[in-house]
C-alpha cells in the first residue's frame, strides 16, 4: 500500500469553528489533491498541488482552503465550519510520468453541528 | 475541461450473472481512464487504466474495461459476478498531456451482488 495517512479519521465539530485536516505521505509524489465524497455526489475535487507551495482549486473551493510548505504534508483548512460540510474527506497522491494512478488514504469523517 | 458520466447509480445482479457498468467521459484533450472500487469503509483502490494500446484492458480479478474513442466510453464488465465483488465503482478521467493532472470522477456506481 502507498504511504499516505489521513488524520484525523474522525471528527466532530461546531459550526464557525476552523478546522485543518492533515494528509501526510512518505512517496514524495508530486501531486496530491483534497476530495470530498458525498452521497449521489461521488468524488469532487476541493484543492491539488503540483508541488511544494503550487496549488490549483478544484470543483468545489469556496470555505476551503491548503497549504504545501513540504512535500510530504497537504492540509486541508475549514475556515469557518457550516453543517454543509459534513462529508468524507479523501487525500490522494500522484506520482509524474504516464499514466500515473493516485493513491488514496482511509478517509476523514468530519461532522459538522 | 473534463467530465465523466456513469448512467447508472444502482446495479443489482444476481451472483454468476454478467454485469456492465456504463461509463461515458468528455474531454478536449487524450485522456487516460480509470476504474477505481470501493469496499465499505475502505478508501479508493484502482481497479484498472487504460494508457494506450490495446482498448480492452483487464484487472486481476475478473474485471476487464474496453475504451470506444468514437463512443466516448470506458464501460467494465465481468462475466460471472460474486458476492464480494459488492462495492462503489468509480469511473475516473485525466488529461494525457501537459501539466493537466487533475483527476476527475464520476459519481459512481453501487453494485450489489445477491445470492
Amino acid at each position: 500500500d502507498a504511504g499516505i495517512t489521513q488524520s484525523p479519521r474522525h471528527k466532530v465539530t461546531e459550526t464557525g469553528t476552523p478546522v485543518t485536516l492533515r494528509c501526510h505521505q512518505t512517496e514524495n509524489h508530486r501531486y496530491m489533491y483534497w476530495y470530498r465524497q458525498d452521497p449521489g455526489h461521488g468524488l469532487r475535487l476541493i484543492h491539488y498541488s503540483y508541488g511544494v507551495k503550487d496549488t490549483d482549486k478544484g470543483e468545489v473551493s469556496d470555505g476551503y482552503s491548503v497549504s504545501r510548505s513540504k512535500t510530504e504534508d497537504f492540509l486541508l483548512t475549514l475556515e469557518s465550519a457550516t453543517s454543509s460540510q459534513t462529508s468524507v474527506y479523501f487525500c490522494a497522491i500522484s506520482g509524474e510520468g504516464r499514466g500515473t494512478e493516485a493513491f488514496f488514504g482511509q478517509g476523514t469523517r468530519l461532522t459538522v453541528v | 475541461a473534463q467530465s465523466v458520466t456513469q448512467l447508472d447509480s444502482q446495479v443489482p445482479v444476481f451472483e454468476e450473472a454478467p454485469v456492465e457498468l456504463r461509463c461515458n467521459y468528455s474531454s478536449s484533450v487524450s485522456v487516460y481512464l480509470f476504474w477505481y472500487v470501493q469496499y465499505p469503509n475502505q478508501g479508493l483502490q484502482l481497479l484498472l487504466k487504460y494508457l494506450s494500446g490495446s482498448t480492452l484492458v483487464k484487472s486481476i480479478n475478473g474485471f476487464e474495461a474496453e475504451f470506444n474513442k468514437s463512443q466516448t466510453s470506458f464501460h467494465l464488465r465481468k462475466p460471472s459476478v460474486h458476492i464480494s465483488d459488492t462495492a462503489e465503482y468509480f469511473c475516473a478521467v485525466r488529461g494525457s498531456g501537459g501539466s493537466n493532472y487533475k483527476l476527475t470522477f464520476g459519481k459512481g456506481t453501487l453494485l450489489t451482488v445477491n445470492p
